[in-house]
């Protein structure tokens, strides 16, 4: 399974754009990138996932580059209720999850 | 929407002791997890389970732990002789087809271990 590297947390304001930036640098061919996001005291919820380029959902967009050694999750026009930790896996088999990226979203 | 569940929500329980957590998954999924999350720490992988039999497992997952499809619908994860360390909260997941190539899991709420 590849490794994966994200920011421990971000801050941000309701209604900006949130950029969250996860690095892959051994990721394989045939690995997806999936996000997951966890509310506290919840499990975690699929978001979304791609292969490569650009994938759009109703809840957020995941920009893929060429290379496929990073991806960057993009929410729009947060609210205070997506103040969550949000989990960047690549990879086939077994869940591994890392310590994630603490998005707290301020009013 | 279906949706995992799991019961109990909450279980304290005394050092030593047993117990069985259970999970329902989703009815055609056929890929069933465990994982656990202590408080104020990432979420861990403990076991996979496919046709009857465990797929993988983590090395937390030792002899105190097994699981069991005991009927078509449920899917239990069994501590032998609880620890004090085992306490946290304990997620369930399933998937229609093994992790991988446009698949996800499908994560149950969590049922909140204490061991005193």
């Amino acid at each position: 399974l590849a490794k994966t590297t994200q920011p421990i947390s971000m801050d941000s304001y309701e209604g900006q754009e949130v950029n969250i930036t996860c690095s892959h640098n051994n990721i394989a061919t045939n690995d997806y990138i999936t996000w997951y996001q966890q509310f506290p005291s919840q499990g975690p919820r699929f978001i979304i996932q791609g292969y490569k380029t650009k994938v759009t959902n109703e809840v957020a967009s995941l920009f893929i580059p060429a290379d496929r050694k990073s991806s960057t999750l993009s929410l729009p026009r947060v609210s205070l209720s997506d103040t969550a930790v949000y989990y960047c896996l690549v990879g086939e088999g077994d869940m591994r999850f890392g310590a994630g990226t603490r998005l707290t979203v301020k009013p | 929407e279906p949706e995992v569940t799991q019961t109990p929500s909450h279980q304290v329980t005394q050092m030593g002791q047993e117990v069985i957590l259970r999970c329902v998954p989703i009815s055609n999924h056929l890929y069933f997890y465990w994982y656990r999350q202590i408080l104020g720490q990432k979420v861990e992988f403990l076991v996979s389970f496919y046709n009857n039999e465990i797929s993988e497992k983590s090395e937390i997952f030792d002899d105190q732990f097994s699981v069991e499809r005991p009927d078509g619908s449920n899917f239990t994860l069994k501590i032998r002789s609880t620890k004090l360390e085992d306490s946290a909260m304990y997620f369930c997941a399933s998937s229609e087809r093994p992790q991988g190539i446009g698949e996800t899991q499908y994560f149950g709420p969590g049922t909140r271990l204490l061991v005193l």
